[in-house]
Parts: structure tokens; C-alpha cells; sequence
């Protein structure tokens, strides 16, 4: 199986700052790589496919970038809804794996 | 708008089973693969199962091949999970996502709320 580390495994930062999350992945994954976005009591929700392509409505503040085994997630402007745990998951063969999740919060 | 609605959870013993239900609605269901993907309290996210669009091939994790079975009626836009053998392990909440396949990449567009399975005695 292929496994997904993501660090930090949290984080605190302020409204303003910009913020990445970083994935690896434990063999090449080429591009299949997706993020996800969870709060608490909810359903993920999903952010961005192919390691960089923004789901429609996602707001242009979060990207994506990275291929191969080491991927990022950047949050340019830090907004207070962005508080969450967010995942990475790599669809690149099955037993489809997610990283263990970094929980962002807004200080 | 795009619906995903799953039912069939609760308190199960061990060794019990469970089949869970994904009413969905609001897209053309029969054309997109699906997913079971669960998430024991406090923790990440674990990926179950999936099956094709037209229900021609499965695939499982490894911690459910055999215990459990996944399945889909397309002329009821509903996807299943049976759960047998059921484990302390498999207490989580359970969610179905949609799949859209696109340009061959996978990824879960879409998922329904949950529902939480607990398996204890």
C-alpha cells in the first residue's frame, strides 16, 4: 500500500498568513493526488484533484501544487473559516490511502 | 444540487451484520463509480470500497475483503455496504462519495453526511 504522510501534523496561524501543508507520498504517485477539507461534524469536503486543479467554487486562495511523492497545499491569505483538518489522498492505485490529516487553527 | 443521503447505522455486536444504504439524487448515478470511505471517532479518514458505475467490478480494503460487500441499484440510485462479521474495529462513521472519474483521475466530488456505526456488546 501506498502511505501518505502529511506534516505538520498541526498548526496555528493567524488571519493573513500564508500557509502550507505538505504531503508525501511513500512512492510516485505521479499527479493523483487530492485534498480535502474537514471540519468538525461534518463531511469532508473536497478542494482540489490532480495535485493542483481547484474544484469549482473553491475559493482561489487555496492551491495546490507538487507530483511524483511530495505535494503541497498553500493557503495564500489565512481566512477564519479556514479552520479545519485537512487531507491528502492519493488515487494512484488501491487500497486508496489518505495522510494522517493537519489540523489548522486560527490563533 | 447533488444529494447523497446514507442510512442503516447503529449499534451492532460483535460478529453482527449491517447493511448500509446511499440514497442518491440530483446527478445521473448509473455514470459515476462510488466509494465507502470511514472514519473511526477522532481519527483520519480510511477508505472502504468502491465500485464501478455499472457495477462490474469491486474493489476492497484489505481490513473488510470478505466481511464486507458493496453493490448498487441504478434503477434505484442507491448504493449499499453490507457489513458481516462486524468488529469492534469497524466503529465509525460511514460515508459514501461520488466519483467522477474524470480524465482518469479519481477523487470523491461528493459526500453524503454519515452515519455511524458502533459495534459493541
Amino acid at each position: 500500500d501506498i502511505q501518505m504522510t502529511q506534516s505538520p501534523s498541526s498548526l496555528s496561524a493567524s488571519v493573513g498568513d500564508r500557509v502550507t501543508i505538505t504531503c508525501r507520498a511513500s512512492r510516485t504517485i505521479n499527479s493523483y493526488l487530492n485534498w480535502y477539507q474537514q471540519k468538525p461534524g461534518k463531511a469532508p469536503k473536497f478542494l482540489i484533484y490532480a495535485a493542483s486543479s481547484l474544484q469549482s467554487g473553491v475559493p482561489s486562495r487555496f492551491s495546490g501544487s507538487g507530483s511524483g511523492t511530495d505535494f503541497t497545499l498553500t493557503i495564500s491569505s489565512l481566512q477564519p473559516e479556514d479552520s479545519a483538518t485537512y487531507y491528502c489522498q492519493q488515487s494512484h492505485s488501491t487500497p486508496y490511502t489518505f495522510g494522517q490529516g493537519t489540523n489548522l487553527e486560527i490563533k | 444540487e447533488v444529494q447523497l443521503v446514507e442510512s442503516g447505522g447503529g449499534l451492532v455486536q460483535p460478529g453482527g451484520s449491517l447493511r448500509l444504504s446511499c440514497a442518491a439524487s440530483g446527478f445521473t448515478f448509473s455514470t459515476y463509480w462510488m466509494h465507502w470511505v470511514r472514519q473511526a471517532p477522532e481519527k483520519g479518514l480510511v477508505w472502504v470500497s468502491r465500485i464501478y458505475s455499472d457495477g462490474s467490478k469491486t474493489t476492497y480494503a484489505d481490513s473488510v475483503k470478505g466481511r464486507f460487500t458493496i453493490s448498487r441499484d441504478n434503477a434505484k440510485n442507491t448504493l449499499y455496504l453490507q457489513m458481516n462479521s462486524l468488529r469492534a474495529e469497524d466503529t465509525a462513521v460511514y460515508y459514501c462519495g461520488r466519483d467522477p472519474d474524470y480524465g482518469g483521475y479519481s477523487f470523491f466530488e461528493d459526500w453524503g453526511q454519515g452515519t455511524l456505526v458502533t459495534v459493541s456488546s
